[in-house]
């Protein structure tokens, strides 16, 4: 079956920098995607890898390692409106999400 | 980026009528269409995947005769609630892609309540 694994919460404090884990098993991969979630509101895109690496896009950077099924999220200079949940999807090879149940994140100050 | 808007954000209706939620792609012409739903804490779930001019293939456990979705136009995708209950109420978001698919734009979502 398909399957994406990510921690259920994390708590990290203001400033600070956290690295949110997912890995999967899928049939196909096209593609790894992070979107944020604040509570009541649809998911926004924070970033895409296809390929092997890091990519950074200011206060975030995604990589993936697509041999060890394995990609983490790293949010640096953390703010109290980082606060949200942060999902996991991959694209498998007919084009669907495939979702992660989400990491819910919590700032303290 | 590229824009897809959902209508309406948020509706309250009464047992046994049906609603109506629009999703559009406002700068892209969006070949296929998601709908998903979300219950209080818990992940994004795939509905139903709709290509332009087709039917919609849906999940195992979604009833396509209560959530007919319509894809007309490569614009626009529409989710009809038949017969709504309260146990449908529920976040319901769409997401659209098409032609060069690197990101999956989502609509702003729809929180249905049936009372």
């Amino acid at each position: 079956g398909q399957n994406i694994d990510q921690p259920t919460e994390m708590t990290a404090t203001e400033g600070a920098i956290v690295q949110i884990n997912c890995t999967y098993q899928t049939s196909g991969f096209n593609g790894l995607f992070w979107y944020q979630q604040h509570a009541g509101e649809a998911p926004t895109f924070l970033s895409y890898n296809v390929l092997d690496g890091l990519e950074e896009k200011g206060r975030f950077s995604s990589f993936l390692s697509r041999s060890k099924g394995y990609s983490y999220l790293l949010l640096k200079e953390l703010q109290m409106k980082d606060s949200a949940s942060y999902l996991c999807a991959v694209m498998d090879s007919n084009y669907q999400l495939i979702w992660g149940a989400g990491t819910k994140l919590i700032i303290k100050p | 980026g590229a824009v897809v808007s959902q209508h309406p954000s948020r509706v309250i209706c009464k047992s046994g009528t049906s609603v109506k939620i629009e999703c559009r792609s406002l700068d892209f012409q969006a070949t296929t269409m998601f709908w998903y739903r979300q219950f209080p804490k818990q992940s994004l779930m795939l509905m139903a995947t709709s290509n332009e001019g087709s039917k919609a293939t849906y999940e195992q456990g979604v009833e396509k005769d209560k959530f007919l979705i319509n894809h007309a136009s490569l614009t626009l995708s529409t989710l009809t609630v038949t017969s709504a209950h309260p146990e449908d109420s529920s976040f319901y978001i769409c997401s659209a892609a098409g032609g060069e698919i690197t990101e999956a734009f989502f609509g702003q979502g729809t929180r249905l309540t049936v009372v």
